[in-house]
């Protein structure tokens, strides 16, 4: 199998606080997990790569001091959304990419979500 | 530069038949690989099938197989006797290498009792 959990699966919280998103591989060794911002009735923007052991790689116009992404093991990446505010709020899904060879090149299994809503 | 292009943003099927959902990319790297994933209301997103690029033959998993034609750069996802609970919104993805992928528009498919 191929799962990933996340949690929490949903989280309102106060203008100014910060927030932190687990994702995890329970079967399965993921040195690289994605992590994804969707906002209603759209596709999937990709936020950054995390690596185990490493720095993250944030996309153009994501903010690294903002959303702070920590990978510190083969089966967990944290994003922490600091002092978050209303347009935080969003939809935010993490993968992680399992290493398949030719049968499932490399491909990302994804969490349930977490739906964050900034007060 | 990778792109994926999914032109329908809706599609309706009555129970029991067969649906396409229609899937074109661009790349000019010769290694790729294209998946499919399906997210219902609830939010997840799950991994349907996979087709590398040098696939000589179209995968299949279960009710669902991936037609691809590679001159034409396109992977349909043909859904066989769907059922109500396919309806959801399809997304078709690609990747290069060990690169990040890349997400179409999306089609939400609409199964009729």
């Amino acid at each position: 199998g191929a799962v990933v959990s996340q949690h929490p699966s949903r989280v309102i919280c106060k203008s100014g606080t910060s927030v932190k998103i687990e994702c995890r591989s329970l079967d399965f060794q993921a040195t690289t997990m994605f992590w994804y911002r969707q906002f209603p009735k759209q596709s999937l923007m990709l936020m950054a790569t995390s690596n185990e052991g490493s720095k993250a790689t944030y996309e153009q116009g994501v903010e690294k001091d903002k959303f702070l992404i920590n990978h510190a093991s083969l089966t967990l990446s944290t994003l922490t959304v600091t002092s978050a505010h209303p347009e935080d709020s969003s939809f935010y899904i993490c993968s992680a990419r399992k290493d398949g060879g030719s049968t499932t090149g490399d491909t990302q299994y994804f969490g349930p979500g977490t739906r964050l809503t900034v007060l | 530069a990778q792109k994926i292009t999914q032109t329908q943003p809706g599609m309706f099927v009555q129970e029991k038949e067969a649906v396409t959902l229609d899937c074109t990319y661009d790349t000019s790297d010769p290694s790729y690989g294209l998946f499919w994933y399906k997210q219902p209301s609830s939010g997840e997103m799950i991994f349907l099938i996979y087709q590398g690029s040098y696939d000589q033959q179209n995968a299949t998993e279960g009710r669902y197989s991936l037609n691809f034609q590679k001159a034409r750069k396109s992977a349909n996802l043909v859904i066989s006797a769907s059922q109500l609970g396919d309806s959801a919104m399809y997304f078709c993805a690609m990747n290069t290498g060990f690169q990040k992928l890349v997400f179409g528009t999306g089609t939400r498919l609409l199964v009729s009792p």
